[in-house]
C-alpha cells in the first residue's frame, strides 16, 4: 500500500504567518487522486483540495496546493484564526487508501 | 445536495460485531461516480480509511489491510444507503466512524471525500 509521510507532525505560527505542509509518498502517487482535509476537534474533516491543486468549493484562496509524484505540499498564505486546525493528506491512486498521519497547525 | 445520515449502537462488546448504516439523500448509492467510504478516527491512529463500495457495471468493495478479514461494506439499494460491519472488535476499535462520499470520473480522477456523515463515537468495551 502507498504509505503518506506528513511533515512536520506539529507547526507552531503565528496569525498572518505562512504555513507549509509537506506529504511525501512511498511511491508515485497521480496528481488527480491526491487531496488535503482539514479537521478540527469535534468535527468531521472537511475536504480542502482535490487534484493536488484544485480547491473545493467554497475553500478561500488562501489555501493551495502542490507537488507532483511523490511530493505534495499544502500552503496557508496567511493563517487566520480559525485555520488552526490538523490537517491531512490523503490519496486514491491505489488501493488501499491512505491517509497521512496529520500535521497539527498550532497557535505560537 | 448529498448528505448522509449514520446510525447505529455507540457501545460495543469485545470479540462483537460493530455495525453501522450511512443512509444516503441526494444522490444514489447505485450512481456510476460516486464510491461509499467508512473512516474513523482515533487519536493515536488519526483518519483511518476502512473500505468502499461502488457500482462500475457491476458492485466493487475494497478494504484496508488493517482490517480486511474482519470487515464487511455492503450496500442496500432498496433503501440507499450502505452499511459497515466490523467483526471481533478489540479495545483499539474505539474511534469515531464516519461515512464519506467520494466523487470520480473514470478510474483515475478523484475528486476527494467532500460528503460527510455526523460521526458515531463507538466504543469498545465490557
Amino acid at each position: 500500500e502507498i504509505v503518506l509521510t506528513q511533515s512536520p507532525g506539529t507547526l507552531s505560527l503565528s496569525p498572518g504567518e505562512r504555513a507549509t505542509l509537506s506529504c511525501r509518498a512511498s511511491q508515485s502517487v497521480a496528481n488527480t487522486c491526491l487531496a488535503w482535509y482539514q479537521q478540527k476537534p469535534g468535527q468531521a474533516p472537511r475536504l480542502l483540495i482535490y487534484g493536488a491543486s484544485s480547491r473545493a468549493t467554497g475553500i478561500p484562496d488562501r489555501f493551495s496546493g502542490s507537488g507532483s509524484a511523490t511530493d505534495f505540499t499544502l500552503t496557508i498564505s496567511r493563517l487566520e484564526p480559525e485555520d488552526f486546525a490538523v490537517y491531512y493528506c490523503q490519496q486514491s491512486d491505489s488501493s488501499p487508501l491512505t491517509f497521512g498521519g496529520g500535521t497539527k497547525v498550532e497557535i505560537k | 445536495q448529498v448528505q448522509l445520515q449514520q446510525s447505529g449502537p455507540g457501545l460495543v462488546k469485545p470479540s462483537q460485531t460493530l455495525s453501522l448504516t450511512c443512509v444516503i439523500s441526494g444522490d444514489s448509492v447505485s450512481s456510476n461516480s460516486v464510491a461509499w467510504n467508512w473512516i474513523r478516527h482515533s487519536p493515536a491512529r488519526g483518519l483511518e480509511w476502512l473500505g468502499r463500495t461502488y457500482y462500475r457495471s457491476k458492485w466493487y468493495n475494497e478494504y484496508a489491510l488493517s482490517v480486511k478479514g474482519r470487515i464487511t461494506i455492503n450496500p442496500d439499494t432498496s433503501k440507499n444507503q450502505f452499511s459497515l460491519q466490523l467483526n471481533s472488535v478489540t479495545p483499539e476499535d474505539t474511534a469515531v466512524y464516519y461515512c464519506a462520499t467520494e466523487a470520480s470520473s473514470g478510474w483515475y480522477v478523484s475528486y476527494g471525500m467532500d460528503v460527510w456523515g455526523q460521526g458515531t463515537t463507538v466504543t469498545v468495551s465490557s
